[in-house]
């Protein structure tokens, strides 16, 4: 079946350092890849939608130059947390398609910790 | 961002039990539903999905029903065990060209032995 990995599943940071996240899809090729962020006690909220080759799309309210997004192959996104403060602190999830009408597979999320 | 709700409502079942975990969503021109369990610390793991073309569909265990007229869809889980506890999410595709996934606002279940 198919499988992302996400990576790190935990990170502590200093407050005013970025942070880099990365989803891969192991055993397929994701056309399309999703940035959720999600609270305790809270549902996810999807952040951003990425396309290999091509800018990602943001979700209104979500700052596009404080959450980088890079889709630069077919197997790998990756979401950098820039100048992260103790707000941003949170469980990140990302998900890859292979395209509209197929299914979504999820990575394992990152909880990321701002101090 | 695109969420639904920013709290979590609760249903607790005796174990044995058959659980009901209802949904209400927003867009009529999703054509897509997927229901996920997500347990403490981890992502959301796929229950069982449904297309906008029926209205009920059986999995192991489980049921999801679409009522397309009112926008809700229901999860029912047979038997419900120990291991069922978690959060439970409905999410739905609004179509379109970007195929994007929006949760539902999610229902704990907790299960008592």
């Amino acid at each position: 079946g198919a499988v992302v990995s996400q990576h790190p599943s935990w990170v502590i940071c200093k407050s005013g350092t970025s942070v880099k996240i990365e989803c891969r899809s192991l055993d397929f090729q994701a056309t399309t890849m999703f940035w959720y962020r999600q609270f305790p006690k809270q549902s996810l909220m999807l952040m951003a939608t990425s396309n290999e080759g091509s800018k990602a799309t943001y979700e209104q309210g979500v700052e596009k130059d404080k959450f980088l997004i890079n889709h630069a192959s077919l197997t790998l996104s990756t979401l950098t947390v820039t100048s992260a403060h103790p707000e941003d602190s949170s469980f990140y999830i990302c998900s890859a398609s292979r395209g509209a009408g197929d299914g979504y597979t999820f990575g394992s999320g990152t909880r990321l910790t701002v101090v | 961002g695109e969420s639904v709700g920013l709290h979590l409502p609760t249903l607790s079942v005796q174990e044995g039990d058959n659980s009901i975990i209802n949904c209400a969503y927003s867009n009529s021109a999703s054509d897509y539903f997927i229901w996920y369990k997500q347990e403490s610390g981890k992502g959301p793991q796929f229950i069982i999905d449904i297309r906008s073309n029926m209205d009920k569909r059986q999995g192991q265990r489980v049921t999801v029903l679409l009522n397309k007229t009112v926008k809700h869809l229901s999860l029912q889980i047979a038997a419900t065990q120990p291991g069922d506890s978690a959060v439970y999410f409905c999410a739905e595709n609004k179509g379109g060209a970007t195929n994007k996934l929006i949760f539902g606002t999610g229902t704990l279940l907790a299960v008592q032995p």
